[in-house]
């Protein structure tokens, strides 16, 4: 597609529930990024993909969150068990070349958990 | 670990004049990049500005300049010529040439233009 798509743009669930929210990135982007920003601070790096692997999963916060990547393409974040604290806009970008910074964002999906 | 500080939170500007937002860091590391990024209520994050820290001069994308201080782990944005399209959130953020291009963000700066 011509940039990141990010669905949905908004949900809000009750705590307790499961959440799913996809990211679509850019086509030909080998490398893709989970990040979650709460509001009024910067994102934080929660997960990141080279194709189908998860390369590094150092940022997800407790065993209730989760991604996949099964084709290389469209990422799936899972959350379990929703807490008000699981409130924030998860952000997804993605990346053609390595090292060298340059992420292209979504729009972002805003979790609100009542 | 790596740290990224933005001292301000909240900055403004007459359109057409001026402006510079401030970051510093902390990294252990000696070959590494920083950006600046802005994102607009949109949501979406939009690279601004790149800079490698190996190289000496600053970088410059149009109206966008950096004044990069390595020494003393310095990284400033100057914005020239302020436009009302300028207003936004400002972040700036931090990564090892070895991380995969994971990114390390600071608390980000809000900036409007005043017309």
């Amino acid at each position: 597609g011509a940039g990141v798509s990010q669905t949905p743009s908004n949900k809000v669930t009750e705590k307790g529930k499961y959440v799913e929210l996809r990211c679509d990135p850019i086509s030909g982007h080998t490398a893709l990024y989970w990040y979650r920003q709460s509001l009024g601070q910067g994102p934080e790096f929660l997960i990141y993909f080279q194709g189908t692997g998860a390369a590094d999963d150092s940022g997800l916060p407790n065993d209730r969150f989760f991604a996949v990547r099964p084709e290389g393409s469209v990422s799936t974040l899972k959350i379990q068990r929703t807490e008000r604290g699981d409130s924030a806009v998860y952000l997804c970008a993605s990346s053609a070349l390595r090292n060298t910074g340059e992420l292209f964002f979504g729009e972002g999906s805003r979790l609100t958990v009542l | 670990a790596q740290t990224v500080t933005q001292s301000q939170p909240e900055m403004s500007v007459q359109e057409a004049e001026t402006v510079t937002l401030s970051c510093t860091y902390d990294t252990s590391e000696s070959n590494y990049y920083l950006f600046w990024y802005k994102q607009p209520p949109s949501r979406q994050m939009i690279l601004v500005i790149r800079q490698e820290a190996y190289k000496q001069q600053n970088a410059t994308e149009n109206r966008f300049s950096v004044n990069f201080q390595k020494a003393a782990k310095s990284f400033s944005l100057k914005i020239s010529d302020s436009q009302l399209g300028d207003t936004a959130m400002y972040f700036c953020a931090f990564t090892p040439n070895n991380a995969g291009n994971m990114l390390t963000f600071g608390g980000g700066t809000r900036l409007m233009v005043k017309p």
